[in-house]
């Protein structure tokens, strides 16, 4: 069975950092390109940030793009996003989710039960 | 950045009703378009890919249409257990956008 476990969440304050793990297991994690989603309170589903499977491959979107960091570690079935210069937007339950494709077109079928980060003084 | 807009925005409707989803891109998506169900404390679950490829274990009450930029989500007799939020989301280009969300309640 797929699962992915994200944990590292947390009350941080502003301008801090907190590092973001996804443990992953029931597949060949390093199969697999992986992604960050986000969903802050009373908000949307927000994607933040995609790797490859060899880490050759990565996005950020712009809300994000220079304070936060993502990278895998394939020998240990890990996703990790480091996140510095936290901001209270960033106030959010953070989803890792495993990349799909059919012909190309690219979905996440699985996705981890999420972990909260709470940027507040 | 590709926007994705969703309509409406929430709806009320009755068990056993038909409820419409639409998706529009503000630019061509081809069929890179996937719709999501999202109750509250619970991850995002995939239900639709590639506009209208059912996921597996996915109720066939579900359906999906649309090419090019506009989309749609159906679900031919809502269910009690269909109350929840649906996203579409776009994987064309990056960043992967998402609607921003129908929040489906009960009439």
């Amino acid at each position: 069975e797929v699962q992915l476990v994200e944990s590292g969440g947390g009350l941080v304050q502003p301008g801090g950092s907190l590092r973001l793990s996804c443990a992953a297991s029931g597949f060949t994690f390093s199969s697999y390109n992986m992604n960050w989603v986000r969903q802050a309170p009373g908000k949307g589903l927000e994607w933040i940030s995609y790797i490859s499977t060899s880490s050759s491959t990565i996005y950020y979107a712009d809300s994000v793009k220079g304070r936060f960091t993502i990278s895998r570690d394939n020998a240990k079935n890990s996703l990790f996003l480091q996140m510095n210069s936290l901001r209270d937007e960033d106030t959010a339950v953070y989803y890792c989710a495993r990349a799909h494709y059919d012909d190309y077109v690219e979905y996440f079928q699985h996705w981890g039960q999420g972990t909260l980060v709470t940027v507040s003084s | 950045d590709i926007q994705m807009t969703q309509s409406p925005s929430s709806l009320s409707a009755s068990v056993g009703d038909r409820v419409t989803i639409t998706c529009r891109a503000s630019q061509y998506i081809s069929n890179y378009l996937n719709w999501y169900q999202k109750k509250l404390g619970k991850a995002p679950k995939l239900l639709i890919h590639a506009v209208s490829s059912l996921q597996s274990g996915v109720p066939s009450r579900f359906s999906g249409s649309g090419s090019g930029t506009d989309f749609s989500l159906t679900i031919s007799s809502l269910q009690p257990e269909d109350f929840a939020t649906y996203y579409c989301q776009q994987t064309y280009s990056t960043p992967r956008t998402f609607g921003q969300g129908t929040k489906v309640e009960i009439k």
